[in-house]
Parts: C-alpha cells; sequence; structure tokens
C-alpha cells in the first residue's frame, strides 16, 4: 500500500542553524510533491511545489530537493528563526486533477 | 492572492444538532474544494472531494448521510454534519484547488474547531 513517512519526532534546532526534514514514500510515483506549514490550530498553508523532473527548488530561506529514485524529499530551512516553529507535511501528488496524500508531519521547534 | 476562508471558527453545540460550515475561496474559482479531519497531533485525514455542480466524491469509511457536501458555486462549498455527536468533535479544514497546469495545489481555510457536548 502506499506510505509517506515523515519523522514524527519533533526537531529541535538552535535558531540560525540549518533544519532539514525528510519525506520518504513508498509504493507511489508522484508526479510532483509539496511542502506545507501548518501552526497549532490553523490550515496548513502552502510552502513549495517541486515536481518529478526537478531536483531543487528555492524560495527564500527555504529549500526542497526531490529524489524520485530514492524516493525521498529533503526540506531545509536555512538561518531558522523562532518563528519558523510550526508543523511541516509533505503531500504528494498523482496527476494534475488528484487530489493530494499528506505525511504525518514533523514539528519544528526552534530555540533561541 | 488565493485565500480560503471558512465559517465558523469554532462551534460548540449538542448532541443531535446539525451543523454547518462553509468553505469559500475569496480571490479566486474553485471546481473542486476537499474537506479534511484532523485529531489533536495527527495529519490530515480527507473526508471527500467536493465538485461544483455534481456529487461530492467521499472517501473509504466516510458515511456521506452524515457529513453533507454542497458545492453550489465556484467560490463556496459547505459541510454539514448531520446529528452531530461527541465523536465527530474534531477540527474541520477545507481546501480549494488551484491549478498550475501540470500539477496542482490546493489553498486552506483556517480551520472550523467542533465541539459536540
Amino acid at each position: 500500500s502506499q506510505k509517506i513517512e515523515q519523522n514524527s519526532e519533533a526537531l529541535n534546532i538552535q535558531e540560525g542553524k540549518t533544519a532539514t526534514l525528510t519525506c520518504n514514500y513508498t509504493n507511489y510515483s508522484p508526479a510532483y510533491l509539496q511542502w506545507y506549514r501548518q501552526d497549532p490550530g490553523r490550515g496548513p498553508v502552502f510552502l513549495l511545489l517541486i515536481r518529478e523532473n526537478e531536483k531543487e527548488k528555492r524560495k527564500e530561506r527555504l529549500k526542497v530537493t526531490f529524489d524520485t529514485t530514492l524516493k525521498q524529499s529533503l526540506f531545509h530551512i536555512t538561518a531558522s528563526q523562532p518563528a519558523d516553529s510550526a508543523t511541516y507535511l509533505c503531500a504528494l501528488g498523482h496527476a494534475a486533477g488528484n487530489k493530494l496524500t499528506f505525511g504525518g508531519g514533523t514539528r519544528v521547534l526552534v530555540k533561541p | 492572492g488565493a485565500v480560503v476562508s471558512q465559517h465558523p471558527s469554532r462551534v460548540i453545540c449538542k448532541s443531535g444538532t446539525s451543523v454547518k460550515i462553509e468553505c469559500r475561496s475569496l480571490d479566486f474559482q474553485a471546481t473542486t474544494m476537499f474537506w479534511y479531519r484532523q485529531f489533536p497531533k495527527q495529519s490530515l485525514m480527507l473526508m471527500a472531494t467536493s465538485n461544483e455542480g455534481s456529487k461530492a466524491t467521499y472517501e473509504q469509511g466516510v458515511e456521506k448521510d452524515k457529513f453533507l457536501i454542497n458545492h453550489a458555486s465556484l467560490t463556496l462549498s459547505t459541510l454539514t454534519v448531520t446529528s452531530a455527536h461527541p465523536e465527530d468533535s474534531s477540527f474541520y479544514i477545507c481546501s480549494a484547488r488551484l491549478s498550475l497546469g501540470d500539477a496542482d495545489t490546493q489553498y486552506f481555510g483556517p480551520g472550523t474547531r467542533l465541539t459536540v457536548l
């Protein structure tokens, strides 16, 4: 069965360091992968989308990589700030028009 | 751009009553919206896909007669929890699909916290 795994343990990181989150999937061939941020009691906020033919995508302090051979995406937050503390979700999409499948999310806590 | 609103943000009701939640795309048209529920410290669970002008598609295990979905316009979808019971207490979140051509993304509402007494 299709499975998306994100590290369920919270990631504690010192301000200014780079946070790296992983998203692994099995039995799935996504056409694209997305990352969302969710704060407690709020809906997720779209951050980045990366297509299967793209290796890397950047947006400000965020960087996403997508390795379809390893079936893995890495999400980096560089120069992390306490305001980056949140839960980060990865989501896989098979093709345009289809629903997304979300991972369980990884909570990030950036300490000043 | 791409703002989705949800109303109400919080509702408390008695067991047996029905609750309606509205989801609106404010600055774009959405032929497809999605309804999720989320339990504490768990990920999003897709309940149904709401399509404008047609019947919603429900995920396995979701009772369509209990969770009524109506998508009457390109900017509004509603979820009605009928005869709510305490086990229906959860965080309900909607999203609207935005096509990027070869890929889709979803913009989420702020969520509705439902508490059934």
